[in-house]
């Protein structure tokens, strides 16, 4: 595609629920970020993929948080139990090699009630 | 742990106006990017220095990464409404991990 894509752009969940959250990066791009925006502040980086493995996952906060890519293409960042902690914007970003320009998605809003 | 400071967080001024936000470190990066970011948006990227000392311009924005690459600044001469928006910084790693740290950003308001 055009620009990198995530889906949904809003979720409401409730706490302790599981959420899957999409991102569709650009066409051709072999390098795929995961970061997490809370209000007020700069993302955070949570896990980087080179393909379809995960070349550096230090980011992720604990383990109910966990990413796949299974193709090398789409990512799914899956987020088990969910706590009110967690609410954020959920970025994705993507670039042609892990090196230059990075291309970020719009944000999935993330809300647990 | 790799950290980068904005500063102002917040500056309001009129059309026309010139300013400057900052970017500073204590730690080394091997590249700089500035990012700007409306609501409902991801971060749009502005432009990446690699260099100590290095200056780019980009029409009316100028941005420049510091000798020691720990600081880098931004400065927008003659400020218009359309630069209203998040401007964030983010610092680059050599190494295997290929991870931005962003600083908290310096949300900007351009009154017409």
């Amino acid at each position: 595609g055009a620009g990198v894509s995530q889906t949904p752009s809003n979720k409401v969940t409730e706490k302790g629920k599981y959420v899957e959250l999409r991102c569709d990066p650009i066409s051709g791009h072999t390098a795929l970020y995961w970061y997490r925006q809370s209000l007020g502040q700069g993302p955070e980086f949570l896990i980087y993929f080179q393909g379809t493995g995960a070349a550096d996952d230090s980011g992720l906060p604990n383990d109910r948080f966990f990413a796949v890519r299974p193709e090398g293409s789409v990512s799914t960042l899956k987020i088990q139990r969910t706590e009110r902690g967690d609410s954020a914007v959920y970025l994705c970003a993507s670039s042609l090699t892990g090196q230059g320009a990075t291309f970020f998605g719009q944000g999935t809003r993330l809300t647990v009630v | 742990t790799q950290l980068l400071e904005q500063s102002p967080q917040f500056l309001s001024i009129q059309e026309g106006e010139n300013l400057t936000v900052y970017c500073n470190s204590s730690s080394v990066f091997s590249s700089l990017q500035w990012y700007r970011q409306e609501p409902g948006e991801g971060p749009v990227l502005l432009v990446t220095v690699v260099t100590g000392g290095e200056v780019k311009k980009l029409k009316r924005l100028t941005f420049q990464f510091g000798d020691a690459r720990k600081d880098s600044s931004l400065h927008i001469t003659a400020a218009q409404p359309g630069d209203t928006g998040l401007y964030l910084c983010a610092g680059g790693s050599s190494g295997s991990a290929r991870q931005l740290t962003f600083g908290s950003g310096t949300q900007l308001t351009v009154l017409p």
